[in-house]
């Protein structure tokens, strides 16, 4: 089982829509959550650390389930901009563990 | 500022081959990690230095990798003899702190990644 699992997708959805991505993780030690963003041929880019309190930021809401060991991201009002791979992170110390990437792809 | 660069940004080798990746962090970021990323997967952990010393290689798939950060700024990830396998993104990423005793992972900047292939 991987350390950290989210549906691969694609995910395609029209402009506008609303669409959440969840992932679980198995490590309980894990300290640090967060949600990256990759697009094709690109290196990872940090959309958002992740707190059991929730977070936004604009049209994105993440948030932490330590109970559970389950972290979410809302996405309102897709934009075609945000078509790309979400990535699920968790950080344990020194190093991050990234789930296999949730591909969204937001239509006309 | 400049952000974290990679070279070269692609390295095409044949199998048995030797090869170096060099990656330059942000300027004063004291920790630098390797990933590896295969196609359709998210990037796996290789290693991570503090400063000069390797803090932590146990992503290290085996011993014909290798990275060293002599100055505690620039490092090489250096493969021996290599195999289709290795055939990858490699990325560097690098972070102001590090792990920050207990405090939870410091947030880590990436690199445009070096596209290896191996024939």
């Amino acid at each position: 089982r991987k350390e950290v699992e989210q549906d691969p997708g694609p995910f395609n959805v029209p402009e506008g829509a609303t669409v959440a991505f969840n992932c679980t993780y198995s490590n309980s030690a894990s300290q640090s959550f967060f949600w990256y963003r990759q697009d094709c041929r690109k290196e990872p880019k940090l959309l958002m650390s992740v707190y059991s309190s929730g977070n936004e930021d604009g049209r994105f809401t993440a948030q932490l389930n330590r109970a559970s060991q389950y972290i979410s991201l809302l996405i309102r009002d897709s934009k075609l901009s945000d078509s790309a791979t979400y990535l699920c992170v968790g950080g344990g110390g020194n190093k991050l563990t990234f789930g296999t990437g949730t591909q969204l792809k937001v239509e006309l | 500022g400049a952000g974290v660069s990679q070279t070269p940004s692609n390295k095409v080798t044949e199998k048995g081959k030797y090869v170096e990746l060099r990656c330059d962090p942000i300027s004063g970021h004291t920790a630098l990690y390797w990933y590896r990323q295969s196609l359709g997967q998210g990037p796996e952990f290789l290693i991570y230095f503090q400063g000069t010393g390797a803090a932590d290689d146990s992503g290290l798939p085996n011993d014909r990798f290798f990275a060293v950060r002599p100055e505690g700024s620039v490092s090489t990830l250096k493969i021996q003899r290599t195999e289709r396998g290795d055939s990858a993104v490699y990325l560097c990423a690098s972070s102001p702190r590090g792990a920050s005793g207990g405090l939870g992972t410091d947030t880590q900047y990436f690199g445009p990644g070096t596209r290896l292939t191996v024939l």
